[in-house]
């Protein structure tokens, strides 16, 4: 079965400084998809960045950027230009060749203005 | 274009007693999977329908079910509640099915409290 392991149950950044959540994930799959989501106080889970594992270049949006290692199963996210509505819940989360996402425990993200 | 919308938003229920959960996919999605929240955790996958059909299940007992109707709404069915089913219940609906090239959309949740 897949895990997913997020260890930073809390992390803090200034505004306008730059943050680094980590995320190692267990497979045996060599095709997979590696997502970060994001949720804040409203609850709903809103798609942060996606990378495909045939992919060897980092996916990157706007501020928000991925540091991908296949070999290691890595998978960590660098937001750039911290703001004060990036504060939320962050999860990574896997999906292989079946149905499911398979989620991490979350890092609570608090940006300090 | 609609996202998905999930009813009610907060439930209270006594042990022992049944839930129905609702779930609005969004527009053009034929998918729709739901995941139990529980406080302080990640999400947990409990089933996917596809074409009104279940299409994978996690870990949990029979006394979850769901249903898919033609226009791609969903529910989820809780029988004789436990309290550690007090959770927030995601939908989240897609396009297709395993490769999922679209990601999914969330809806924001239903908080179930059983007391």
């Amino acid at each position: 079965a897949q895990t997913v392991t997020q260890s930073q149950p809390e992390m803090s950044v200034q505004e306008a400084e730059t943050v680094t959540l980590s995320c190692t994930y267990d497979t045996s799959e060599s095709d997979y998809y590696l997502f970060w989501y994001k949720q804040p106080p409203s609850r709903q889970m809103i798609l942060v960045i996606r990378q495909e594992a045939y992919k060897q270049q980092n996916a990157t949006e706007n501020r928000f950027s991925v540091n991908f290692q296949k070999a290691a199963k890595s998978f960590s996210l660098k937001i750039s230009d911290s703001q004060l509505g990036d504060a939320a819940m962050y999860f990574c989360a896997y999906k292989g060749g079946g149905s499911r996402l398979t989620f991490g425990e979350g890092t609570q993200l608090t940006v300090n203005p | 274009e609609t996202g998905v919308t999930q009813s009610p938003t907060h439930l209270i229920k006594t042990r022992g007693q049944q839930v129905t959960l609702r779930c609005s996919s969004q527009s053009g999605h034929n998918t729709v999977s739901w995941y139990q929240q529980a406080l302080g955790q990640g999400p947990q996958f409990i089933f996917q329908y596809y074409r009104e059909e279940e299409n994978g299940r996690g870990n949990f007992p029979p006394r979850f079910s769901g249903l898919q109707f033609p226009n791609y709404s969903s529910e989820l069915n809780v029988n004789a509640l436990e309290l550690d089913d007090s959770a927030l219940y995601l939908c989240a609906s897609s396009l297709g099915l395993d490769r999922n090239l679209y990601g999914y959309t969330f809806g924001s949740g239903t908080r179930l409290t059983v007391v």
